[in-house]
């Protein structure tokens, strides 16, 4: 099973700041199958980016993704108020897929 | 639209069965891999198992494998999750959920049940 390690846990910035996540695997995720969702309370996870680096239909440009092999990253490049919540990455390359536990993009 | 309604809450002692459901509308209900992942709370989100009712074939996380049992009934476009004996520390909101693509299992989930929370308790 590949173990997806995020990082930071917390993340505490500015709206209008730069927000950097990270996504490190065990062992490599084939074919880029990387995903990134948004989870805000009391809703159900939104997909952001699937394929790595592929926007998801209506997901602003602010958000981007990159990465292969082991380790990913999303960006998102200018905060807004709406953007803080809990972000997680999932590989669905390789059974079972498997998520990793979270950064959550705190106000600060 | 396509969507994905979930069956209400639950409050279940330990040991009891439980069935909760996922009714999908808006497209080909047997064309698209529908999977269950679960978030305890204040917890990350787990995979648990996704089912393409189509064939009906089914995979497991090793984590639940034996522990649910992931089923789907074609006719009325819905899938389902259920439990023979509950324990507390099945706790949690369980989430369906659909790839984007149809026919496609390795795909990342776009569209979302409302989530289904079970709480077991004595």
């Amino acid at each position: 099973e590949i173990v997806l390690t995020q990082s930071p846990g917390t993340l505490s910035l500015s709206p209008g700041e730069r927000a950097t996540l990270s996504c490190r695997a065990s062992q490599s995720v084939s074919s880029s199958y990387l995903a990134w969702y948004q989870q805000k309370p009391g809703q159900a996870p939104r997909l952001l980016i699937y394929g790595a680096s592929s926007r998801a239909t209506g997901i602003p440009d602010r958000f981007s993704g990159s990465g292969s092999g082991t380790d990913f990253t999303l960006t998102i490049s200018r905060l807004e108020p709406e953007d803080f919540a809990v972000y997680y990455c999932q590989q669905y390359g390789s059974s079972p897929e498997t998520f990793g536990q979270g950064t959550k993009v705190e106000i600060k | 639209e396509v969507q994905l309604v979930q069956s209400g809450a639950e409050v279940k002692k330990p040991g009891e069965s439980l069935k909760i459901s996922c009714k999908g509308s808006g497209y080909s209900f047997t064309s698209y891999w529908i999977g269950w992942v679960r978030q305890m709370p204040g917890k990350g989100l787990e995979w648990m198992g996704i089912i393409y009712p189509g064939d009906s074939d089914t995979r497991y996380s090793p984590s639940f494998q034996g522990q649910v049992t992931i089923s789907a009934d074609k006719s009325i476009s819905t899938a389902y999750l259920q439990w023979s004996s509950l324990k507390a520390s099945d706790t949690a909101m369980y989430y369906c959920a659909r790839p984007q693509l149809e026919r496609l299992r390795a795909d990342a989930f776009d569209i979302w049940g409302q989530g289904t929370m079970v709480t077991v308790s004595s």
